[in-house]
C-alpha cells in the first residue's frame, strides 16, 4: 500500500512551458485534491474531485487544469507556466465522507523561471 | 467566505513546557475542523479532527484540541512538549468538499 504518490519531486520550468504533475493513490479513495503551499499562506485548494469524471474548482484554480479518468489518478496540468506558479504542490485523497482523514502525498517542488 | 486564522506565525517553547496553538475560523454552521502537522520537507499528517460530539478531542502524539463554538476557536494543546514536536502546524476547516487552511504556526522547541 503506497498511499499517495506524486511525481516528480522537483521540477524547473521556463515561463510558458507546460507540464503535468502526477498524483496517484491506491486506497480506492473517491476524493482527491490538489493544493499549493506558499510561504506564509498555508495550503490553498486548486482543484478537487469527488470521483472519476467529476472535478471542481477550489480557491486558486486559474492557470491549472485537472481531469479524473480513473479513481486512482488525478493529474494537474499547467498549460503555460508563470513565475507566480512557483510553489510546492501537494496532492491529497480521502474516502470523501464528511469527517474523513485526508492523506497527503510528499509534494512536488516546482520552480518557474 | 470561509477563513481560518492562526495568529501566531512562530512560537518557541522549552522542552517539557505546555503548548497552545490558536486557531479561529469564520464559518456559519458547525464546521469540520482539523489540525495537521508538517515536518520540514514532508507532507501533512493529521493530528486530530472534530465534527461533532465531545468538544475536547484527543489526537496522536499526545495532542488535544478544544472546539469552542462561542469563540469560533479550535485551539491545539499539549501538556509537555518534546523536541520532536518542532514542526509547522496547520489548522483547517472543511466546508462541503473544500478545505481551507490557516497560514500555519512554526513551533521551535528549546532544549
Amino acid at each position: 500500500n503506497a498511499g499517495v504518490t506524486q511525481t516528480p519531486k522537483f521540477q524547473v520550468l521556463k515561463t510558458g512551458q507546460s507540464m503535468t504533475l502526477q498524483c496517484a493513490q491506491d486506497m480506492n479513495h473517491e476524493y482527491m485534491s490538489w493544493y499549493r503551499q506558499d510561504p506564509g499562506m498555508g495550503l490553498r485548494l486548486i482543484h478537487y474531485s469527488v470521483g472519476a469524471g467529476i472535478t471542481d474548482q477550489g480557491e486558486v484554480p486559474n492557470g491549472y487544469n485537472v481531469s479524473r479518468s480513473t479513481t486512482e489518478d488525478f493529474p494537474l496540468r499547467l498549460l503555460s507556466a508563470a513565475p507566480s506558479q512557483t510553489s510546492v504542490y501537494f496532492c491529497a485523497s480521502s474516502y470523501g465522507r464528511a469527517g474523513d482523514t485526508q492523506y497527503f502525498g510528499p509534494g512536488t517542488r516546482l520552480t518557474v523561471l | 467566505a470561509q477563513s481560518v486564522t492562526q495568529p501566531d506565525i512562530h512560537i518557541t517553547v522549552s522542552e517539557g513546557a505546555s503548548l497552545e496553538l490558536r486557531c479561529n475560523y469564520s464559518y456559519g454552521a458547525t464546521p469540520y475542523l482539523f489540525w495537521y502537522v508538517q515536518s520540514p520537507g514532508q507532507g501533512l499528517q493529521l493530528l486530530l479532527k472534530y465534527f461533532s460530539g465531545d468538544t475536547l478531542v484527543q489526537g496522536i502524539k499526545g495532542f488535544e484540541a478544544e472546539f469552542k463554538r462561542s469563540q469560533s476557536s479550535f485551539n491545539l494543546r499539549k501538556p509537555s512538549v518534546h523536541w520532536s514536536d518542532a514542526a509547522e502546524y496547520f489548522c483547517a476547516v472543511k466546508n462541503f468538499n473544500k478545505f481551507y487552511f490557516g497560514s500555519g504556526t512554526k513551533l521551535n522547541v528549546k532544549p
